[in-house]
């Protein structure tokens, strides 16, 4: 079964960097593109990037362009979320999340999320 | 950028019918899915292409999508149901090309 599993989260100051990442397992990771979501405390779901499976597209929500990098490697099923510049409202918790296997446009599969917390 | 609006919350007795709604402009022209989050819990995909079920989620959880409203409909509610639910859409023309819905609360009674 298709399983998720994101790491990489913790506690970190304004203006500071974490790497989070995704280690997927249970489905082919080279064949799909895969998101980034997040959920901060008491608010809904948001998209915050997409890179395809062979890196030919990636694009990114507005309010982390010139701040976040997605990225993958294939030969280790993993995908990153490169954060710089973290401010406070980036606290929240970050799922990854498969596109495509159960239909087009959709967030079929979802990890079980890494909290971020950006607090000085 | 794309707007899609949810009511907060919805209450519902145990065996009745919960319906929550996801307004959007021409939302009928988009294909709509349905995410239900529980507490603590990942996100699950419950309806794709407006009313199209993944493997698994019971027959109890349908959709439509028809002028400037889509509507996810529970039927039966059960205790477990009680969760999040989030409409979503890809919009070209958006700044974040994938937009969700702020969510419904839904309440079982």
């Amino acid at each position: 079964q298709v399983q998720l599993v994101e790491s990489g989260g913790g506690v970190v100051q304004p203006g500071r960097s974490l790497r989070l990442s995704c280690a997927a397992s249970g489905f082919t990771f080279s064949r799909y593109a895969m998101h980034w979501v997040r959920r901060a405390p008491g608010k809904g779901l948001e998209w915050v990037a997409v890179k395809s499976n062979d890196g030919s597209y990636k694009y990114y929500a507005d309010f982390v362009k010139g701040r976040f990098t997605i990225s993958r490697d294939n030969s280790k099923n993993t995908l990153f979320l490169q954060m710089n510049s973290l401010r406070a409202e980036d606290t929240a918790v970050y799922y990854c999340a498969t596109k495509g296997i159960v239909a087009a446009g959709t967030f079929d599969y979802w990890g079980q999320g890494t909290l971020v917390t950006v607090s000085s | 950028s794309y707007v899609l609006t949810q009511p907060p919350s919805v209450s519902v007795a145990p065996g009745k019918t919960a319906r929550i709604t996801c307004g959007g402009n021409n939302i009928g022209s988009k294909s709509v899915h349905w995410y239900q989050q529980r507490p603590g819990q990942a996100p699950v995909l419950v309806i794709y292409y407006d009313s199209d079920r993944p493997s698994g989620i019971p027959e109890r959880f349908s959709g439509s999508n028809s002028g400037n409203t889509a509507t996810l409909t529970i039927s039966r509610v059960e205790a477990g149901d009680e969760a999040d639910y989030y409409c979503q859409v890809w919009d070209s023309s958006s700044d974040h090309l994938y937009v969700f819905g702020a969510g419904t609360k839904v309440t079982v009674l």
